[in-house]
Formats: C-alpha cells, structure tokens, sequence
C-alpha cells in the first residue's frame, strides 16, 4: 500500500489560509469517507484534528476544515495562526481492510 | 483522562524480537478498536495493524505481515505488538493508537522508540 500523497510543505502569514491535498486512488479516498487528519508538532504525538473528510472533534477550532473530491481529501486551515504550524498527516481507510497515512506537510507560519 | 502509555521499546539486534505494551486507562479498552503505527526518526506516520474490541479480528500493513502480531488483554487494560524477526527498517517509535470514530484515530501514546541494529 503507497502513501497519500502530500504537499511537502505549504505556508502563509497569520491570518491567511492554507489548504493542504491529499491524493489517493480509487482504493482508498475515492471510495470511502474515513479520510481524517493529523497535527503533529515536533517530537509530540500526534493529535486528530478531522475525521470522516469534514467533522471536527470536540475541541478543534473551526478554522480547520475538511472535504473531498474524488480520489483528492483536503485540509483548510483559516485564519492561519502561529500555533498551527506543525506537520499534518491525512489517512485513509482502504479496499484491503488496512489504513494508510500521507507522506506528511510541513505547515509554516511566516 | 484517557491516557495510553507505550512500553517495552530499546535496542534489539536484526532477526530478534521485541514485545510491546500499551497501558490505557481513563476509558473502557474493550469498548474500542486499537492501533498502532509507527514513525521512522524523521519520516512520515505508517499505521501498522489493528485489532477489534474482543480480539478476534487483526489487521496488518504488508511490511509486518507475519512477522509483527497484535493482541490485547481486556481485563488488564492493555494492547500488545509482539514483533520477531526484526529488521533495521523496523527502527522507529512506535505508537498505540484508539480508533474512537470511523477509520479515525482519536488518543495516541506518547510513543516507544525500538532500535533494530548490530
């Protein structure tokens, strides 16, 4: 199984927003909606911020948003803050039963 | 508080085994899936197996198929990864994860670090 695959990084100045992509196939994001995403700043563990494409635990600001188009998820990150910079995963569900991550963004605040 | 603590990583020679532990506490384990990934020093998140609420049902990515088996003991709140014939690839910290949604991960340990070298 291939990793998603990811931006290796994206950027923008607080207050701006950031998308990240997350490109699977058709074994994975483009058949089943269990697409989540991951924050994970350095040396911590890592803390679910989507999951199910767009829905957001209890605690996550609604500035992180999630959606999907084909075999393509999507992370938004508005309002861009300075603690938001952090690698973020995507992973998904797949046809063989497994899970799979994304190779990972490094997001970076300016 | 849910908490899951790892345990059992350190350094093991190529070929050997390795046993690792995941206490959890502050939920009920048998109510819930559980994983584990791991994380190369500096590389991305793999997932690495699963396991249903009673243990009758696992799951493993290709790279530890047969090699690595996952178990858990309800009564003691704990998740097992017993890895053999280890490799150098293998080298990696090593989370426990809960599956509380569908296909999401929601509380995840601190992580193990193994290190499979001679």
């Amino acid at each position: 199984q291939s990793a998603l695959t990811q931006p290796p990084s994206v950027s923008g100045s607080p207050g701006q927003s950031v998308t990240i992509s997350c490109t699977g196939t058709s074994s994975d994001v483009g058949s089943y909606d269990r697409v989540s995403w991951y924050q994970q700043p350095p040396g911590t563990a890592p803390k679910l911020m989507i999951y199910e494409v767009s829905n957001r635990p209890s605690g996550v600001p609604d500035r992180f948003s999630g959606s999907k188009s084909g075999n393509t998820a999507s992370l938004t990150i508005s309002g861009l803050q300075a603690e938001d910079e952090a690698d973020y995963y995507c992973s998904s569900y797949t046809s063989s039963h497994t899970y799979v991550f994304g190779t990972g963004t490094k997001v970076t605040v300016l | 508080e849910v908490q899951l603590v790892e345990s059992g990583g350190g350094l093991v020679q190529p070929g050997g085994s390795l046993r690792l532990s995941c206490a959890a506490s502050g939920f009920t384990l048998s109510d819930y899936w559980m994983h584990w990934g791991r994380q190369a020093p500096g590389k991305g998140l793999v997932w690495v197996s699963h396991i249903n609420s009673d243990g009758t049902g696992t799951t493993y990515a290709d790279s530890v198929k047969g090699r690595f088996t996952i178990s858990r003991d309800n009564a003691k709140n704990t998740l097992y990864l017993q890895m053999n014939s280890l490799r150098a690839e293998d080298t990696a910290v090593y989370f426990c994860a809960r599956g509380a949604y569908p296909g999401a991960l929601d509380s995840w340990g601190q992580g193990t670090l193994v290190t499979v070298s001679s």
